[in-house]
């Protein structure tokens, strides 16, 4: 079956402008994690959606981001009046039943730069 | 929150030697240990995992250790192959909510 897709692969912004990244999860996965790797770092975790649950905001560095979910399938991570520093590849992924630490599937990342 | 530490940041073997990964974390309720490995321009991917009631678990050139008690677990590659080269990942988990922290990650090269 399909995998976690992420689209655009690849955005390059202006600085101060706002960007999109989308994210389609593996159909009947509830949980959905958002994460951002920077040049030669690790993943670092943003935020967290399960079914209908508040989502786990704690890992957003600014109000810039937001992040939603809708119908409980794909989601959209935002950043507003981007910054050089917001350049990194974002990742998403998506998990069947987070509360017993199941596999977190990948999504390919959308690459972001802001120039 | 969790904590993990990974090490080395970069490694470098020769094709058909072992190359070993090592973690650490800090919560003594993480019981979920997964290791990731990610290929370049890719997400990373499972390649292994291993829960606190076992300490050692092997899938064919690939095994885990866990000790618990230390509170560090160890990704072991034996006869590596120059497909092996990518960043891998250790990660921690308690298994609640979302608490799943990643380690730095660990760049292996295997020359031919």
């Amino acid at each position: 079956g399909a995998g976690v897709s992420q689209s655009p692969s690849n955005k390059v912004t202006e600085k101060g402008k706002d960007v999109e990244l989308r994210c389609d999860p593996i159909s009947g996965h509830t949980a959905l994690y958002w994460y951002r790797q920077s040049l030669g770092q690790g993943l670092e975790f943003l935020i967290y959606f399960q079914g209908n649950s508040a989502p786990d905001k704690s890992g957003l560095p600014s109000d810039r981001f937001s992040a939603e979910r809708t119908g409980g399938s794909v989601s959209t991570l935002t950043i507003q009046r981007t910054q050089q520093e917001d350049s990194a590849v974002y990742l998403c992924a998506s998990s069947l039943n987070p509360g017993l630490a199941y596999e977190q599937y990948f999504g390919p990342g959308t690459r972001l730069t802001v120039t | 929150g969790e904590n993990v530490e990974q090490h080395p940041s970069t490694l470098s073997v020769q094709e058909g030697d072992s190359a070993v990964i090592k973690c650490t974390y800090s919560d003594s309720a993480s019981n979920y240990f997964p290791w990731y490995k990610q290929e370049l321009g890719k997400g990373p991917q499972l390649i292994i995992d291993i829960r606190s009631n076992v300490g050692e678990k092997k899938d064919q050139r690939i095994a885990v250790t866990l000790n618990k008690t230390a509170k560090h677990f160890s990704l072991h590659i034996t006869e590596t192959q120059p497909e092996d080269s990518a960043v891998y990942f250790c990660a921690a988990s308690s298994g609640n909510n979302n608490d799943m922290r990643f380690g730095a990650g660990t760049r292996l090269t295997v020359k031919p």
